[in-house]
């Protein structure tokens, strides 16, 4: 089954505690992005990559890191939690230029 | 700088019409698209227009594109209480990979 699929789902962490949140697409698509979602702003996105080794920063990269060491794989990394950085996190996936697909989320609480 | 303004709420009856409505700032948006976001989902695409369309239709779903005015609508008919969820509009320039998201409307339907 096509899909994109993040872990966890659901975190809880302490300020300043590094954490990651994994990405992972079985579709060979070149370009994945990070989204967090705030109520009321609608998805925001955070880092993109339009292929292996080449990502850019999005509209709200500050606190953040990705990497993309393969393809199908597009790791989130928060080095040192703040609580401002609770939110909803997504993962989505395309071709370039294709329809996004996105992951189920990923709900993380920094208090 | 882009910007995607909808309005937060609509509540309808079960049945009846519902109209979501979207502006946007970016006058090269070339796509333009609406996603469904369910409770506890990621989001699902459920149409797109270019931006040289004036209306698409899709079964159900009516999407009215204002070019001049940059007002963007999604029409759902004979809306049904499934359909309640978050719906986002959101541009891009490129195909699909850039996306600006709206933030997004809670529609709920009444039995």
């Amino acid at each position: 089954e096509a899909q994109v699929t993040q872990n966890p789902r659901y975190l809880i962490t302490v300020t300043g505690k590094k954490l990651t949140v994994t990405c992972s697409q079985n579709m060979n698509h070149e370009y994945m992005s990070w989204y967090r979602q705030d109520p009321g702003l609608g998805l925001r996105q955070i880092y993109y990559s339009m292929n292996v080794e080449v990502t850019d920063k999005g509209d709200v990269p500050e606190g953040y890191k990705v990497s993309r060491k393969e393809k199908r794989n597009f790791p989130l990394i928060l080095e040192s939690p703040s609580p401002n950085q609770t939110s909803l996190y997504f993962c989505a996936s395309s071709t370039q230029g294709g329809e996004q697909f996105f992951g189920p989320g990923t709900r993380l609480t920094v208090l | 700088g882009e910007d995607v303004e909808q309005s937060l709420f609509l509540s309808v009856r079960e049945g009846d019409s519902s109209v979501i409505n979207c502006t946007y700032t970016d006058s090269s948006s070339t796509y333009l698209y609406w996603y469904k976001q369910e409770p506890g989902a990621g989001l699902q695409l459920l149409t797109y227009i270019f931006s040289n369309m004036d209306m698409k239709q899709d079964q159900r779903l009516t999407v009215l594109l204002n070019k001049k005015d940059k007002h963007l609508s999604l029409r759902i008919a004979d809306t049904q209480t499934g359909d309640s969820a978050i719906y986002f509009c959101a541009e891009s320039i490129n195909a699909g990979n850039m996306l600006t998201f709206g933030g997004g409307t809670r529609l709920m339907v009444k039995p």
